[in-house]
């Protein structure tokens, strides 16, 4: 079954640095997201993009977060300078189309230190 | 946007049916009820979703209300496999990747 792919699986990183976190959708898909889960509270959404631009995005997704599509097949999540509060899994999400399953990928676990 | 209200854990035995159950009681016409359920460290994962019948897959049975008020999340015959937090979501169609996750039902399966 296809799936969606997250790179990396668990980074450490000093507070303020920058971070990208990867994500290859499944291949045809048209819509892709960001979620976040703090540990031990709910998955939060982060930000949708279709159409090469943001959609809809969430109070958590400031100015420090930022989302591209560089090529056909990578969608990144940027944290431009990390803070302790950072610290989450993030999970990148696809969707074939409006209206069908979102699949979800096995989550990047950021610890900011 | 309309909330959803579940227990926050249950217990079923191995090969029982699980019987999962979510209150919507604001929930709007253009409302679909979604659920999803996560797996220790993993992510989310689809199960079900309906609109106003019930509905039937693979993996689940999901029983809507006639007023739609509630919903209940149906495991046929549980599998050490199924435990999980299952969420019960309420989507509209134009707003249909924006997932809001409430705390869920953490499934606990005994052998």
């Amino acid at each position: 079954e296809p799936e969606v792919t997250q790179t990396p699986s668990h980074q450490v990183t000093q507070m303020g640095q920058e971070v990208i976190l990867r994500c290859v959708p499944i291949s045809n898909h048209l819509y892709f997201y960001w979620y976040r889960q703090i540990l031990g509270q709910k998955v939060e959404f982060l930000v949708s993009f279709y159409n090469n631009e943001i959609s809809e995005k969430s109070e958590i997704f400031d100015d420090q977060f930022s989302v591209e599509r560089p090529d056909g097949s990578n969608f990144t999540l940027k944290i431009r300078s990390t803070k302790l509060e950072d610290s989450a899994m993030y999970f990148c999400a696809s969707q074939l189309g409006s209206g069908n399953t979102i699949y979800f990928g096995e989550g990047s676990w950021l610890t900011v230190v | 946007d309309a909330k959803t209200t579940q227990p926050n854990s249950m217990e079923s035995n191995e090969e029982e049916p699980v019987h999962l159950p979510c209150n919507h009681s604001t929930i709007s016409g253009t409302d679909y009820i979604h659920w999803y359920r996560q797996l220790p460290s993993q992510g989310p994962e689809y199960v079900i979703h309906g609109l106003t019948s019930n509905v039937n897959n693979r993996m689940a049975s999901l029983a809507i209300a006639e007023d739609r008020k509630s919903s209940t999340l149906i495991l046929h015959r549980a599998t050490l496999r199924d435990a999980a937090v299952y969420y019960c979501i309420l989507q509209t169609t134009d707003s249909w990747g924006k997932l809001q996750f409430g705390a869920g039902t953490q499934v606990v399966v005994t052998p």
